[in-house]
């Protein structure tokens, strides 16, 4: 089965600094997307970053940017320059097909709070 | 921009009634996602709908049930509420083609339901 498993589930970082989220997943697929969703209090699930697992290089979107080593079945997420806006929950999640359908699974999640 | 609207941000109901939990997409999308969300657990998904009048069990379906009888409708239902079912619910819509895109789901706000 299909899992998505996040070891932190607190993190902190000071203001301006750099932090890396962990996620490992476990799949017998050769080609396949994985996603960074974050929570923020106000509780709407954004996305934040996708990568897909035929790309070599690695995804970045502004101060986001993943370090994805598919042989290890690792999708990191490293926020640099940590803004108090990125307070939030961060979800790591992998498509998985059931039904006829995609289904998105969803690891439980890290608390990262920033301090100033 | 994709709409989900989730018909109650906050909701208290009573041990043993029924509840229905609403959510309207705007945008035509097929595919139709209700998960609950607790601490530590991170978000599981209790039914999936990929088109009118279908539905799929996900990971946690006991003491729910779902309607789907227009293609932007997707209500959850709690036949007979117990304290245990008291979370945040999440509602999500997306299309087939959408999920390797940028925003492979589309989240509504949720429900934080309390049940007493």
């Amino acid at each position: 089965a299909q899992t998505v498993t996040q070891s932190q589930p607190e993190m902190s970082v000071q203001e301006a600094e750099t932090v890396t989220l962990s996620c490992t997943y476990d799949t017998s697929e050769s080609d396949y997307y994985l996603f960074w969703y974050k929570q923020p209090p106000s509780r709407q699930m954004i996305l934040v970053i996708r990568q897909e697992a035929y790309k070599q290089q690695n995804a970045t979107e502004n101060r986001f940017s993943v370090n994805f080593q598919k042989a290890a079945k690792s999708f990191s997420l490293k926020i640099s320059d940590s803004q108090l806006g990125d307070a939030a929950m961060y979800f790591c999640a992998y498509p998985l097909t059931q039904g006829g359908s995609e289904k998105l699974v969803f690891g439980k999640g890290t608390k990262l709070t920033v301090n100033p | 921009d994709v709409k989900v609207t989730q018909s109650s941000r906050y909701l208290v109901k009573r041990t043993g009634e029924k509840v229905f939990l609403e959510c309207v997409q705007d945008m035509d999308h097929e595919n139709m996602f209700w998960y609950r969300q607790d601490p530590g657990l991170g978000l599981r998904l209790i039914y999936f709908s990929y088109d009118v009048k279908m539905k799929e069990k996900g990971d946690i379906p006991e003491g729910y049930s779902v309607s789907r009888e227009k293609k932007e409708r997707f209500s959850l239902i709690l036949e007979s509420a117990s304290t245990n079912q008291t979370s945040m619910y999440l509602c999500a819509s997306n299309t087939l083609v959408e999920l390797y895109s940028n925003q492979p789901q589309h989240f509504g706000d949720g429900t934080r339901l309390s049940i007493l």
